[in-house]
């Protein structure tokens, strides 16, 4: 089945810092979500992306469609405490199904 | 508020006991999805409901699973006899165009 791995699974950083990561399959997608999940809580859409090469903000947080369309990249700038949590991609594959597919996640933890 | 609203937030239960999981629509959505996560793993989809008819669903979810929305309101995930691997958090979403919005979740404990 389709898969996304996320890079990095966790990363440790200090309050100000910037963070990117990123997700990658080998399958094309039509749409991408990314979601930050706090613990015991459900994910919280951030940004939704809907073209090839799209670069949508939204505030600290920019996240860009791949121009393959099999990957797409989160980054966060001037990390702040409240940053914490995890965070997911989503794909919607291209094969005209409404099935997300999540990757694994990346663990964002900020120092302050 | 684009969300859905689940219960319970915490159920736990006897391996072999049927649960039902509730999600509550904010307003009169048609499209919804069922998620799982086992503590610590990614999202997992489960099944897809449009227009009061399952639309798609995942090799997870199997006999054991059913979905209904019985009131034109709530929908429901039932789980007729639940094993120890059940235990994780359900997730209701709805659909808008092509963007879901997740409930706050489900834990299942199952003992």
């Amino acid at each position: 089945g389709q898969r996304l791995n996320q890079s990095p699974q966790s990363m440790f950083i200090q309050e100000g810092e910037d963070v990117s990561m990123n997700c990658t399959s080998s399958s094309i997608f039509n749409t991408w979500l990314w979601y930050k999940q706090d613990p015991g809580e459900g994910p919280v859409l951030l940004i939704a992306l809907y073209k090839a090469g799209e670069l949508t903000s939204n505030g600290r947080l920019t996240a860009q469609f791949g121009i393959t369309r099999k990957d797409s990249f989160l980054n966060i700038s001037a990390s702040i405490p409240s940053d914490v949590g995890i965070y997911f991609c989503a794909g919607l594959p291209f094969s005209g199904t409404y099935k997300y597919i999540f990757g694994t996640g990346t663990r964002l933890k900020v120092l302050a | 508020e684009p969300e859905v609203t689940q219960t319970p937030s915490h159920q736990v239960t006897q391996m072999g006991q049927e649960v039902i999981l509730r999600c509550v629509p904010i307003s009169n959505h048609l499209y919804f999805y069922w998620y799982r996560q086992i503590l610590g793993q990614k999202v997992e989809f489960l099944v897809s409901f449009y227009n009061n008819e399952i639309s798609e669903k995942s090799e997870i979810f199997d006999d054991q699973f059913s979905v209904e929305r019985p009131d034109g309101s709530n929908f429901t995930l039932k789980i007729r006899s639940t094993k120890l691997e059940d235990s994780a958090m359900y997730f209701c979403a709805r659909r808008e165009h092509t963007e879901a919005f997740f409930g706050q979740g489900t834990r299942l404990t199952v003992v």
